[in-house]
């Protein structure tokens, strides 16, 4: 019942901007966007979070459209150590009973 | 300061034993909550305690179950294993259960059911 949709896989060279593109079409006016990525048999990283704006910090970029149904994060020089499967989730702002719903996520590849 | 720890990072058990995993979550964090990630079925959510109770279930048969103590750390218990619960079982904690505050997740147990 994941409510995004990804591109199961993705390369990008190591240098350039990788952008992981999600679908939220349903997504309601509480929810936020997540992004977090997965190095091979770690525990899930934090990367960034939004709900309206676009949103930067020191790893990443996080652009939203306006009507919010889809959003693209941005890896502005991208690493071979941003190798990773990336995933986008929705949460809900209302307090109480959370969970991440987890879908397949995007498998990034950074080639030399 | 010190992230969210899960003891112990890797186990073998056998089927039809139980087994305990613990988690200690960030200082401060009162919400924490599991997930199992196998290859064939991702990540999935276990359950989330919040002050000690436990507000959302995912879709696990009884024999998964937890608990949290008053200081926020966690345990989850497995009754008679399976082959089927090997997995990675992770931990993430959070600050509280808004919409606003991310999770942080733990490296996971490594279980393996033999």
């Amino acid at each position: 019942d994941a409510k995004t949709t990804q591109p199961t896989s993705m390369d990008c060279a190591e240098g350039r901007a990788a952008n992981l593109p999600c679908n939220h079409s349903t997504i309601s006016g509480n929810e936020y966007v997540y992004w977090y990525r997965q190095i091979h048999s770690q525990g899930p990283q934090y990367i960034i979070h939004g709900l309206k704006n676009n949103e930067t910090n020191e790893m990443a970029s996080l652009i939203i459209t306006e009507d919010r149904k889809s959003s693209t994060l941005i890896l502005p020089h991208a690493t071979l150590r941003d190798t990773a499967v990336y995933y986008c989730i929705v949460r809900s702002t209302i307090q109480g009973a959370q969970k991440l719903v987890f879908g397949q996520g995007t498998r990034l590849t950074i080639n030399p | 300061k010190a992230g969210v720890t899960q003891t112990p990072r890797y186990l073998i058990k056998t089927r039809g034993q139980q087994v305990t995993l613990s988690c200690s979550p960030i200082s401060g964090h009162r919400s924490v909550s599991w997930y199992q990630q196998t290859p064939g079925q991702g990540l999935q959510f276990l359950f989330e305690y919040f002050s000690e109770t436990q507000r959302n279930k995912g879709n696990f048969p009884g024999r998964f179950s937890g608990r949290q103590f008053s200081n926020s750390r966690s345990e989850m218990n497995v009754s008679t294993l399976e082959l089927g619960d090997s997995a990675l079982y992770l931990c993430a904690s959070s600050l509280g259960d808004r919409g606003s505050y991310g999770y942080t997740f733990g490296s996971g147990t490594r279980l393996t059911v033999v």
